[in-house]
């Protein structure tokens, strides 16, 4: 079965900190997808990347940079110089292979992030 | 903005009543998917449908049913409800190509049903 854990559930910074949200899931497929989503306040589901099991190369996005490592089935987000406009839930998930039909996602709980100003 | 909406945004009912909810998927995408995420959750997998047809079904009972249209909007039933299907439920959008998914997903802004 599948399984996302979010082991922190709120973190509280101050604008302009680097922050890590972590994300560990647990699979049996050799193909996978994972993905992070940012929940804001009006309820709807933001996405911000998409990596597949096969690429493990970092990635960033401006603020934002994806650590992926399936040695240690982790797939952590650092928003570095945070802003007040970051604070959200992130939502990190796993989906099943490519080749199948469903686009079923499996969630993590959340991480609920506050940054003040 | 995603184009994927969702009506109503808000309701209530009693326990046992009926609720359809209704979700307009985005332009050019074929498939709708149905996500319950209740408070302080993620969001659960209930289904997915394409052409028109349920494909892909999450651990929820019977009376939560759906139906996709020829235009790819979708509703969601749920029949006599229960306290705890109080929750937001989000509708996504993706497609679907040569049997193949992306699974990339795009949301609603959901609908929040509490049930009294």
């Amino acid at each position: 079965a599948q399984k996302v854990t979010q082991a922190q559930t709120e973190i509280s910074v101050v604008e302009k900190e680097d922050v890590t949200l972590d994300c560990v899931y647990e699979t049996r497929d050799t193909t996978y997808y994972l993905f992070w989503y940012k929940q804001p306040p009006s309820g709807e589901l933001v996405f911000l990347i998409r990596r597949n099991s096969f690429d493990e190369q970092n990635e960033i996005s401006g603020r934002y940079s994806w650590n992926f490592q399936k040695s240690t089935s982790s797939f952590n987000f650092t928003i570095t110089a945070s802003q007040v406009v970051d604070s959200a839930v992130y939502f990190c998930a796993l989906s099943e292979g490519f080749t199948g039909a469903n686009s079923k996602l499996t969630f993590g709980k959340g991480i609920t992030l506050s940054v003040r100003p | 903005e995603t184009g994927v909406t969702q009506s109503p945004t808000h309701l209530i009912k009693t326990r046992g009543q009926q609720v359809t909810l209704r979700c307009s998927s985005q332009s050019g995408h074929n498939t709708v998917s149905w996500y319950q995420q209740a408070l302080g959750q993620g969001p659960q997998f209930i289904f997915q449908y394409y052409r028109e047809e349920e494909n892909g079904r999450g651990n929820f009972p019977p009376r939560f049913s759906g139906l996709q249209f020829p235009n790819y909007s979708s509703e969601l039933n749920v029949n006599a409800l229960e306290l705890d299907d109080s929750a937001l439920y989000l509708c996504a959008s993706s497609h679907r190509l040569a049997g193949a998914h992306t699974g990339e997903l795009f949301f609603g802004e959901g609908s929040r049903l509490t049930v009294l």
